[in-house]
């Protein structure tokens, strides 16, 4: 069975520092990664996909991927209360669009 | 655009009652996808359409759950007869076509079983 796993957390980082979030993923064949935002009672939202190894960066959102190690990861620098929220890993087995299969996420809170 | 929507928003019935959740994506999208998720396992999968077709419904947890899919603009998941352990968010998403890989949630229908 294909699985992602991520920390659940909660994670605590202060207000302008680095927020770290990691998941690692089973099925090496997996093609896309992506990351969600989801805050309290409402829907996931996009926030970053990558497909290529190595870093890709957005704003204040980097997204590394390691396919050798199965392991991806989203960096959100000077961190700010708004960024408090669950963080989900999905990872698309194969291409075009298929279902994603998702973590459990990772509760991030920023501490102002 | 409207974005992804669903209803109701909220439901709550009786185990045993019939349960039709309904979903319009966003229009020209050709990928739908039902996701139902809970605290103890997070954001599954049930069943995804492409071009009103089912492509994989191997999520589906059993039998009680079905979903249509009878125009682009309309999408149906029932469940019959509900179950309290049935009682999650459930999501609908909608994508582009094949070529991309992002896809647009809902809000999502609460449903409680009582």
């Amino acid at each position: 069975q294909k699985e992602v796993e991520q920390n659940s957390g909660p994670l605590s980082v202060p207000e302008g520092a680095i927020a770290s979030l990691n998941c690692t993923y089973s099925d090496r064949g997996s093609q896309s990664f992506f990351w969600y935002r989801q805050y309290s009672g409402k829907s996931p939202e996009l926030i970053m996909f990558i497909y290529s190894n190595g870093d890709k960066e957005d704003g204040r959102f980097t997204a590394q991927l390691n396919k050798a190690s199965q392991y991806v990861s989203l960096l959100i620098r000077d961190s700010q209360p708004s960024d408090s929220a669950t963080y989900l890993c999905a990872v698309d087995p194969g291409g075009g669009a298929d279902g994603l299969t998702f973590g459990k996420g990772t509760h991030l809170i920023i501490q102002p | 655009d409207a974005g992804v929507i669903q209803s109701p928003r909220h439901e709550v019935t009786e185990m045993g009652q019939e349960v039709t959740l309904r979903c319009k994506p966003i229009s020209g999208h050709n990928s739908l996808f039902w996701y139902r998720q809970t605290m103890m396992r997070g954001l599954e999968l049930l069943i995804y359409f492409n071009n009103n077709v089912p492509i994989d419904d191997s999520g589906m947890p059993e039998d009680r759950f079905s979903a249509k899919m009878p125009n682009a603009s309309f999408s149906t998941l029932k469940i019959q007869p509900s179950e309290p352990r049935d009682s999650a968010v459930y999501f609908c998403a909608s994508s582009p076509d094949r070529s991309q890989e992002t896809q647009y949630f809902g809000p999502g229908t609460r449903l409680l079983v009582l």
